[in-house]
């Protein structure tokens, strides 16, 4: 079945303490993309990866990290969380970059105390 | 960055009424796709757009494209409860940006 997953979906953790979000696809897609949901900010993209190795900022990106070293897997990384990092990220991707249907994963619920 | 903004932010009906929701947009195009969450969930793709398309049908979804008045809209025919969820559209400007912008979404509410 083609799917996004991501791991793990419900995250309570303190401030500072490093953790990682890992996402991964099994469509061969090339773009993939990090999003963060906020009550009244809407969807709002942190990081997007073109392909291996290439990675560019979103309109969120402070605070956060990724990586793309294989085609499948594109890890989100909070290094010192912070509570304003509390949120709903999803990941997401397609076969045709932000032109083509995107492919949502099931959300991580990040809540930093 | 906000792109499209839909309106209205909620919407209340009953099974079996049409519904629809309004996306506007700031500046030129290339295509314009809309999406459906339902609570708390991954959001769903519905349909895709195209700056030279004007309407395009997907069983009981209608999507109109105006790039005059940089709008579009979305009608769902005979609804049901089972439409109950957020909608989104999202566009992508002209001029080689990869990033996709999202709406803040329409909640729609179908009654049984």
């Amino acid at each position: 079945e083609a799917q996004v997953t991501q791991n793990p979906r419900y995250l309570i953790t303190v401030t500072g303490k490093k953790l990682t979000v890992t996402c991964s696809q099994n469509m061969n897609h090339e773009y993939m993309s990090w999003y963060r949901q906020d009550p009244g900010l809407g969807l709002r993209q942190i990081y997007y990866s073109m392909n291996v190795e290439v990675t560019d900022k979103g309109d969120v990106p402070e605070g956060y990290k990724v990586s793309r070293k294989e085609k499948r897997n594109f890890p989100l990384i909070l290094e010192s969380p912070s509570p304003n990092q509390t949120s709903l990220y999803f990941c997401a991707s397609s076969w045709g970059g932000t032109r083509g249907e995107q492919y949502f994963g099931p959300g991580t619920r990040l809540t930093v105390t | 960055s906000q792109q499209g903004e839909e309106d209205p932010q909620a919407l209340s009906i009953q099974e079996g009424e049409n519904a629809t929701m309004n996306c506007s947009y700031k500046t030129s195009i290339n295509n314009l796709q809309w999406y459906r969450q339902n609570s708390g969930r991954g959001l769903v793709h519905l349909i895709l757009i195209r700056s030279n398309e004007r309407e395009k049908h997907s069983g009981r979804l209608r999507v109109t494209l105006d790039t005059s008045k940089k709008s579009s809209s979305l009608l769902i025919t005979a609804s049901r409860a089972a439409d109950t969820a957020s909608y989104f559209c999202a566009t992508i400007s002209q001029g080689g940006s990869e990033k996709l912008v999202f709406g803040k979404g329409t909640k729609l509410t179908v009654n049984p």
